[in-house]
């Protein structure tokens, strides 16, 4: 079985101010890990994937996540938070191939002026 | 290219309804998954669809159906509308080969119903 679960459903920071979003992940064979945004009324875009080729993964718009098996955590950074990154963030555990996901339920960030 | 196109964008059905929601996916993209996403369930899974058949189901009921066509346009069905049904029907699609291929998702369809 997958999961995987994202701790704090609400997070603030400050413009500027480092934003860590964090996902701990449950898997019996070896993970593939993705970060997903969510704007309002929109589909989800995605930041970044794990596919077992580096752990630590740069994804766009500055975010970055380390894979750490050791602490099954696959935890989203990004070093200075900006305005436009207020949104619903979402991280999922992926079967190897094929758009079958199984989502975090979701961390919404604030970003406070 | 363009996105993942799905209609109609809101809508809104009584209790007992039948409703059909559609998703054309990104030119060349074989694979078509859908997801239902609700405050109180998060983004849950219903099935994918990869040249015409169905690859995967999630754990939904039987008023919940899907199909794909030859050029891999997806319906899903969803019969006997409950009020539990509200909520945001997302499709994504892929290539559906290779090792993790990137899916696309559409900005969905919001279903009430009253």
């Amino acid at each position: 079985a997958q999961s995987v679960t994202q701790l704090g459903s609400h997070v603030s920071v400050s413009e500027g101010a480092l934003v860590l979003l964090r996902c701990n992940y449950s898997s019996s064979v070896p993970p593939y890990l993705f970060w997903y945004v969510q704007y309002p009324n929109q589909g989800l875009q995605l930041l970044l994937k794990y596919t077992s080729a580096a752990t630590l993964v740069k994804g766009i718009n500055g975010f970055e996540a380390e894979f750490k098996k050791s602490e099954t955590s696959f935890h989203l950074t990004k070093p200075s938070a900006h305005m436009s990154d207020a949104a619903e963030y979402f991280c999922a555990v992926g079967r190897r191939t094929g758009n079958q996901f199984y989502f975090g339920t979701g961390t919404s960030l604030t970003v406070i002026p | 290219k363009a996105g993942v196109t799905q209609t109609p964008r809101y809508l809104i059905k009584t209790r007992g309804q039948q409703v059909t929601l559609s998703c054309s996916p990104i030119s060349g993209h074989r694979s078509v998954s859908w997801y239902q996403q609700t405050p109180g369930q998060g983004l849950q899974f219903l099935f994918e669809y990869f040249s015409e058949t169905q690859r995967n189901k999630g754990n939904f009921p039987g008023r919940f159906s899907g199909r794909q066509f030859s050029n891999s346009r997806s319906e899903m069905n969803v019969s006997t509308l409950e009020l539990g049904d509200s909520a945001l029907y997302l499709c994504a699609s892929s290539t559906g080969t290779g090792l993790n291929t990137e899916a696309f998702f559409g900005q969905g369809t919001r279903l009430t119903v009253v």
